[in-house]
């Protein structure tokens, strides 16, 4: 069936380093999306990528997605206490079913 | 604040009995889905409504089903609970490319 993988599961950050997980798919993506769950809450949209090699920033936050649009990756820089949290990535394919990531749970070290 | 909602917040219920999880999007979002989200896991699609109708389905059985209504709310109903079925159950309705998750429901099954 169609799978995304998610690592690492875990990413201990000391405050001001960077960090980066990544998202692989058995199968090719019409789209990605990655989203952000704090504790206790929902996950929350950060963006979609759609085009092969396409590359997006939110601030300290660069997201990719790969040439056979099969894997994503999420760069944080200068990681903050703010950025604590659970981020998913979910990819679509075009029978419109999502499919989740395990995700990355991040805590930072002050 | 997503304009989702979904109620109940929290459900307690026993093996093999029936609930009924109810979820109000944005006006104008033609699309919901619903997702079931196991404690330290990545949400998993159950299905998608547009329009009032089922256009994509995940990996559940045929007692997970939906109604989506022209108001913009929906409902998911789980007939002979188990277990397993306990979860944190998410909806989540979709405005171009970008998808907004309600709070979800935290079903208990005893």
């Amino acid at each position: 069936g169609q799978q995304v993988m998610q690592i690492p599961q875990y990413q201990h950050v000391q405050e001001g380093e960077d960090f980066t997980t990544y998202c692989n798919s058995s199968t090719t993506l019409s789209n990605i999306q990655w989203y952000k769950q704090r504790p206790g809450g929902h996950p929350v949209f950060l963006i979609q990528l759609v085009k092969s090699g396409e590359v997006k920033k939110q601030k300290r936050l660069t997201f990719q997605f790969g040439e056979a649009k099969k894997n994503s990756s999420l760069h944080i820089t200068a990681t903050q206490t703010t950025d604590v949290g659970t981020y998913f990535c979910a990819g679509e394919h075009n029978d419109y079913k999502l499919s989740f990531g395990a995700g990355t749970t991040v805590t930072v070290r002050a | 604040e997503t304009g989702v909602t979904q109620s109940p917040t929290h459900l307690i219920k026993t093996r093999g009995q029936q609930v009924t999880l109810r979820c109000s999007s944005q006006s104008g979002h033609n699309t919901v889905s619903w997702y079931q989200q196991a404690l330290g896991q990545g949400p998993q699609f159950i299905f998608q409504y547009y329009r009032e109708e089922e256009n994509g389905r995940g990996n559940f059985p045929p007692r997970f089903s939906g109604l989506q209504f022209p108001n913009y709310s929906s409902e998911l109903n789980v007939n002979a609970l188990e277990l397993d079925d306990s979860a944190l159950y998410l909806c989540a309705s979709r405005a171009y490319n970008e998808q907004f998750f309600g709070p979800g429901t935290r079903l208990t099954v005893l």
